[in-house]
């Protein structure tokens, strides 16, 4: 299976923009990039997820290497709301021999100041 | 809608008990899976279902059982429950196509005295 790696943890104030990295050097043609975050106490939710092309949405935008190889999650403005772990996974497509199996890593814990 | 539903939020059990964690979501996702979350960790998967009649083992799989009789449910059983299955579990569904975006139900946290 496709694995990730992602910083342990990183640190940023409010207001500011977060860069939030994704290692996938195994990564394969068929895989989709996804992020989730979770807060305290809560489930994961989702972030966003792309291809090949980068992605905008209302939470966040994703920037995908030219070759795949990693990914950047990027919070334009961080507010203390963002403060959460963040986990990068990869997602065979469907009918792929392990589209079932998703591995989450340990995340990368943000800390947001204010 | 929604979503997905987790029963219960919380349940304490004596070790050898048993019991089913339920989950149910109302998207007619085909693909839906049984996490467990041990404080300080990430995710790690039990079993997940592609669709109705068909499970397969996820990477910790000893201990749990499943079933997919239906398109919304997917209940996890524990058959005699273990401290070691002392754990938060959380249920997720997705789509099969457009990349798979996963939706999460808010857990059951299961503790085993």
């Amino acid at each position: 299976d496709a694995k990730t790696t992602q910083p342990n943890s990183m640190e940023s104030n409010e207001e500011e923009p977060v860069h939030l990295p994704c290692n996938h050097s195994t990564i394969s043609g068929t895989d989709y990039i996804h992020w989730y975050r979770q807060l305290p106490s809560q489930g994961p939710e989702y972030v966003i997820h792309g291809l090949t092309s980068n992605v905008n949405n209302r939470m966040a935008s994703l920037a995908i290497a030219e070759d795949r190889k990693s990914s950047t999650l990027i919070l334009h403005r961080a507010t203390l709301r963002d403060a959460a772990v963040y986990y990068c996974i990869l997602r065979e497509g469907a009918g792929g021999t392990s589209y079932g199996k998703l591995t989450f890593g340990q995340g990368t814990i943000l800390t947001v100041h204010p | 809608n929604a979503g997905v539903t987790q029963t219960p939020k919380f349940q304490v059990l004596k070790t050898g008990q048993s019991m089913t964690l339920q989950c149910a979501q109302d998207m007619n996702h085909e693909y839906m899976s049984w996490y467990r979350q041990d404080p300080g960790m990430g995710l790690r998967l039990i079993h997940y279902s592609v669709g109705a009649g068909i499970t397969d083992q996820g990477e910790v799989p000893n201990g749990y059982n499943v079933s997919r009789s239906t398109t919304e449910d997917f209940p996890l059983r524990l058959l005699s429950a273990a401290p070691s299955q002392t754990s938060v579990y959380f249920c997720a569904s997705s789509y099969s196509g457009q990349g798979g975006k996963l939706f999460f139900g808010s857990g059951t946290q299961l503790s085993v005295l």
